[in-house]
């Protein structure tokens, strides 16, 4: 089983929908973790951090659960931008080893 | 404020032979951390520095290994390359071990 599993999709979605992506992790010590996206043939970038409590940014919404070791990413109002693979990661309990998930594919159409 | 920067950006090698890649980390940052990127797949984490010291470590073996210099600026370094090692290689900086990396654009490694 991987550290870090993300559900590669693709997903196809029409621009202004709602989209969801879960990532579960399998180190309970586990202590930091990040959405990022990466477009094609580039590097990633920081979407957002992932807090316990929840956090938001704009259309962006990401949750950690540590009783169930996921976390999530919400993106509302979809937008032609937006299509991208997004990777979670997880930072582990000994600060220096960061664990990537695959990514998951999102494509939003017209 | 600079960002994270790699080079060279693309290069091409001959199995058995050895690479240098080289990242600067943004400015105040004290942490970097190296990464292979097969296609497809997800970033795999080769190793961190923090610094100057090997803080953490993939699973990778020996032949890969890194430096970090007193201004954070780091070298990986692949000896006996083999075509498996192919991959888009980045580099990452943080404020410090724990917090969110900042990537550079990342190396493209061809071995044949």
């Amino acid at each position: 089983r991987k550290e870090v599993e993300q559900d590669p999709g693709p997903f196809n979605v029409p621009e202004g929908a709602t989209v969801a992506f879960n990532c579960t992790y399998s180190n309970s010590a586990s202590q930091s973790f990040f959405w990022y996206r990466q477009d094609c043939r580039k590097e990633p970038k920081l979407l957002m951090s992932v807090y316990s409590s929840g956090n938001e940014d704009g259309r962006f919404t990401a949750q950690l659960n540590r009783a169930s070791q996921y976390i999530s990413l919400l993106i509302r109002d979809s937008k032609l931008s937006d299509s991208a693979t997004y990777l979670c990661v997880v930072n582990g309990a000994n600060a220096g080893k960061s664990t990537f998930g695959d990514g998951t594919t999102l494509t939003v159409k017209p | 404020e600079t960002g994270v920067t790699q080079s060279p950006t693309h290069l091409i090698k001959t199995r058995g032979q050895q690479v240098t890649l080289r990242c600067s980390s943004q400015s105040g940052h004290n942490t970097v951390s190296w990464y292979q990127q097969a296609l497809g797949q997800g970033p795999q984490f080769i190793f961190q520095y923090y610094r100057e010291e090997e803080n953490g470590r993939g699973n990778f073996p020996p032949r890969f290994s890194g430096l970090q210099f007193p201004n954070y600026s780091s070298e990986l370094n692949v000896n006996a390359l083999e075509l498996d090692d192919s991959a888009l290689y980045l580099c990452a900086s943080s404020l410090d071990r724990w917090t969110e990396a900042f990537f550079g654009q990342g190396t493209r490694l061809t071995v044949v």
